[in-house]
């Protein structure tokens, strides 16, 4: 069945660093979704992903959509403590399929 | 802006023991599932639901499950019989559409704990 796998698992960055997290799927994705998750918050949604080699930016995020619909990006331009959570996609491999998430990717900002 | 409740934030409840979850998607959603997250672990698919049935479900969701939409406001997720390894977050979500690219509105979950 379809897996998809996020690196790193955990990633630790001073203020200011920027951060990036990469997601990978086993089949072709019809879109790529990201969330955050708070520390003992729930997943909130972030933003979605449709077309091959989309790139989208909100304010210091940029999320990217590989050519190949397999993989995906979340950049994080000078990290702030606010930024601390979970980070996870998620995407099905048709609109009526099932949302799959990856196991997440945890940022800790050390001020 | 709306949005999914989940109720009770906390549950505790002894092996063996049945449990329901309760949760209220947003008014004018038509689609609603179950997720579970396992203590630092990923988020994962339980169940999905309209129209008064299971849509899909994942290995997960064994024959101790069970969801229902008892009015027209509440959706429930049952455990007959609680296990050890039912101990996790439960987050309800709700979809306006059946189709993926819909956001998914995660409730704040209910934290079940089984000694």
């Amino acid at each position: 069945g379809q897996q998809v796998m996020q690196i790193p698992q955990y990633q630790h960055v001073q203020e200011g660093e920027d951060f990036t997290t990469y997601c990978n799927s086993s089949t072709t994705l019809s879109n790529i979704q990201w969330y955050k998750q708070r520390p003992g918050g729930h997943p909130v949604f972030l933003i979605q992903l449709v077309k091959s080699g989309e790139v989208k930016k909100q304010k210091r995020l940029t999320f990217q959509f590989g050519e190949a619909k397999k993989n995906s990006s979340l950049h994080i331009t000078a990290t702030q403590t606010t930024d601390v959570g979970t980070y996870f996609c998620a995407g099905p491999p048709t609109i009526y399929d099932k949302v799959i998430f990856g196991p997440g990717t945890s940022l800790s900002v050390i001020p | 802006e709306p949005e999914v409740t989940q109720t009770p934030s906390h549950q505790v409840t002894q092996m063996g023991q049945e449990v329901i979850l309760r949760c209220v998607p947003i008014s004018n959603h038509l689609y609603f599932y179950w997720y579970r997250q396992i203590l630092g672990q990923k988020v994962e698919f339980l169940v999905s639901f309209y129209n008064n049935e299971i849509s899909e479900k994942s290995e997960i969701f064994d024959d101790q499950f069970s969801v229902e939409r008892p009015d027209g406001s509440n959706f429930t997720l049952k455990i007959r019989s609680t296990k050890l390894e039912d101990s996790a977050m439960y987050f309800c979500a709700s979809t306006a559409l059946l189709q993926s690219t819909d956001t998914q509105y995660f409730g704040p979950g209910t934290r079940l704990t089984v000694l």
